[in-house]
């Protein structure tokens, strides 16, 4: 089946510490883009990549690093300099030619404490 | 700047009741529009999208929407809600390549 698969589902890092999502998909899509999920704020775009080896910074993109070195993956690391860290992280890919219509991965809950 | 508001952010209803869930967006040319559900700790899911045409949208799980241009809205209705529909709703807007613009959530709990 067709997909995109988020790891871990929790993560779990101590303040300070570098940590990086994982985002995998299948569907043979060209772009790619990670979301920040807070309580009541919706979803912001942090980085998106609309082919591989470039990418363009979101609303929201400081504190974080991306790479795509590949089509099918699009990882996401969290920064020691981002001050507020904990969320839930969304992965998200489209065709380049119908970025309007993107599908979700299932997420990963990230804590700092 | 464009944006998306959904001004209920927490709605309860009977099971087997209607449910009409309220999206406005500030006006861009050709506007896209979307409705997505989330379950809890889930990622999101396509509910149905209006890009032209009808302005009346079905959608899965028997959602629709109507696109009022004249009152920049794209509300969901379902007939019948079923307590599996209790979850988050999202309504989302675009009009530019790759950004895609998510109001903030209106959470649905069912009555039994």
């Amino acid at each position: 089946d067709g997909g995109i698969t988020q790891s871990p589902k929790y993560l779990f890092r101590k303040e300070g510490q570098n940590v990086t999502l994982s985002c995998e998909q299948n569907l043979n899509h060209d772009a790619m883009y990670w979301y920040r999920q807070d309580p009541g704020q919706g979803l912001r775009l942090i980085y998106y990549s609309q082919i591989v080896n470039d990418f363009q910074k979101g609303d929201i993109a400081e504190g974080y690093s991306v790479s795509r070195e590949k089509k099918e993956s699009f990882p996401l690391t969290v920064t020691s300099a981002q001050k507020n860290p904990t969320a839930f992280y969304l992965c998200a890919s489209s065709y380049r030619d119908r970025d309007y219509e993107q599908y979700f991965g299932p997420g990963t809950r990230l804590t700092v404490t | 700047a464009q944006s998306v508001t959904q001004p209920d952010i927490h709605i309860t209803v009977s099971e087997g009741a209607s449910l009409e869930l309220r999206c406005n967006y500030s006006y861009g040319a050709t506007p896209y529009l979307f409705w997505y559900v989330q379950s809890p700790g889930q990622g999101l899911q396509l509910l149905l999208k209006y890009f032209s045409g009808d302005t009346l949208v079905q959608g899965i799980k028997g959602f629709e929407a109507e696109f009022k241009r004249s009152q920049s809205s794209f509300n969901l209705r379902k007939p019948s809600v079923h307590w599996s529909d209790a979850a988050e709703y999202f309504c989302a807007y675009t009009s530019s390549a790759s950004k895609i613009i998510f109001g903030s959530g209106t959470r649905l709990s069912i009555r039994p």
